[in-house]
């Protein structure tokens, strides 16, 4: 089965703190994303990764960056949080092709709370 | 750029009693769709998918959905639902091209003993 493990459940920091959030896959999945869930908008796509180093901006890609130094793991960055990402954060992975191509296997997501 | 939307975003349904979870995307040469489930602080776990071939695609759970292509929908359906089956349900779709889903806002489903 595929396993897309995320760092933390529940996290709380400040206005202004720089925060990480983790995201591993352990099915050497090509793809990778990060959205952004919030009640009656559905999930809004922040980032996505096709490869190693490489990085495409989604809907919503301001205020975050992100990092994807090796195949497995994608980070999600937030440079000076504020208030208004308080969100659940769900990462995701997928294959690159074949015939499960675009099916995308989720973490258990990341409740953010900034104060 | 495609879209999706979801008809419904409450359904209270009674136990036993039948449901469809409508879903309607905007037209394509072809896609991919997707079901997803949300229980109460989980991630998304897919449901079943439609890529190609007879369009009633049967799922996990119990459930099913059916592709059509004409009007442009994919609506979940269960012919008796229980009450494990309270969760948020999301549809999704992509453009057969390894790109991006791009979901629904959600249907939350409660289903009530």
């Amino acid at each position: 089965d595929v396993k897309v493990t995320q760092s933390s459940r529940y996290l709380v920091k400040r206005t202004g703190e720089k925060v990480f959030l983790e995201c591993v896959q352990d099915m050497d999945h090509e793809n990778m994303f990060w959205y952004r869930q919030d009640p009656g908008l559905g999930l809004r796509l922040i980032y996505f990764s096709y490869d190693v180093k490489m990085k495409e901006k989604g809907d919503i890609p301001e205020g975050y960056s992100v990092s994807r130094e090796k195949k497995e793991r994608f980070s999600l960055i937030l440079e000076s949080a504020s208030t208004n990402q308080t969100s659940m954060y769900l990462c995701a992975s997928s294959l690159w092709e074949g015939a499960d191509t675009d099916t995308q296997y989720f973490g258990p997501g990341t409740r953010l709370t900034v104060l | 750029a495609q879209s999706v939307t979801q008809l419904d975003s409450q359904v209270p349904v009674f136990e036993e009693a039948p449901v469809e979870l409508r879903c309607n995307y905007s037209s394509s040469v072809s896609v991919y769709l997707f079901w997803y489930v949300q229980y109460p602080n989980q991630g998304l776990q897919l449901l079943l998918k439609y890529l190609s071939g007879s369009t009633l695609v049967k799922g996990i759970n119990g459930f099913e959905a059916e592709f059509n292509k004409s009007q442009t929908s994919f609506h979940l359906r269960k012919p008796s639902v229980h009450i494990s089956d309270t969760a948020e349900y999301f549809c999704a779709v992509s453009d057969s091209g390894n790109t991006p889903l791009v979901f629904g806002k959600g249907t939350r489903l409660s289903v009530i003993a």
